[in-house]
């Protein structure tokens, strides 16, 4: 599975978009970028999931960069729910009863 | 449905002592899997299984013994606790059908003493 990066902290205002950024230069062809989150103490929860194109949900959007590279997951309207542990994570589709959590990013949403 | 349901919610064991941690779901996924949660880290697999009768181990496995007889119930059983199991733990399902995304469950906390 391809090494993730992502900063360990991000602040944002409750009503704004949440910009969220995962690096993942070593990703291969048959990789997805899937995005799942944990709230405090909860059971980490699945977001979003995409190959090369973007994708968007009725959570958040999803957007990979053309060479695969990077992505980033945005909140469009951030509220105080939104603020939890997020992971970007990289894997084979068939590898999903699998998945290899990091360190993720602590998002926090202010009043 | 009920998605994946965790059973106890918390326990407390003795060094030594034997438990089954509980996980059912009712959304007829194919794919389980169990994790441990240590304080301030990220989760990590212990074992996993893709269809009834089948188990395979993750990273963490030494201590733990699944089993996997029917599609709904994947139990995770704690041989002899240690104090180094004091986790939380949780339980998950993945729909392969979909995008293969896992449902986690509200975890089990489990404290050995």
């Amino acid at each position: 599975d391809a090494k993730t990066t992502q900063p360990p902290s991000m602040d944002c205002a409750e009503g704004r978009a949440a910009n969220l950024p995962c690096n993942h230069s070593t990703i291969s062809g048959n990789e997805y970028v899937y995005w799942y989150r944990q709230i405090h103490s909860q059971g980490p929860q699945y977001i979003i999931h995409g190959l090369k194109n973007n994708e968007t949900n009725e959570m958040a959007s999803l957007i990979i960069t053309e060479d695969r590279k990077s992505s980033t997951l945005i909140l469009p309207h951030a509220t105080l729910r939104d603020t939890a542990v997020y992971y970007c994570i990289v894997i084979k589709k068939t590898s999903g009863s699998r998945l290899t959590f990091g360190e993720g990013t602590q998002l926090t949403v202010n009043p | 449905n009920a998605g994946v349901t965790q059973t106890p919610k918390f326990q407390v064991l003795k060094t030594g002592q034997s438990m089954t941690l509980q996980c059912a779901q009712d959304m007829n996924h194919e794919y389980m899997s169990w994790y441990r949660q240590d304080p301030g880290m990220g989760l990590r697999l212990i074992h996993y299984s893709v269809g009834a009768g089948i188990t395979d181990q993750g990273e963490v496995p030494n201590g733990y013994n699944v089993s996997r007889s029917t599609t709904e119930d994947f139990p995770l059983r704690l041989l002899s606790a240690a104090p180094s199991q004091t986790s939380v733990y949780f339980c998950a399902s993945t729909r392969v059908a979909g995008g293969y995304e896992q449902y986690f469950g509200p975890g089990t906390r489990l404290t050995v003493t």
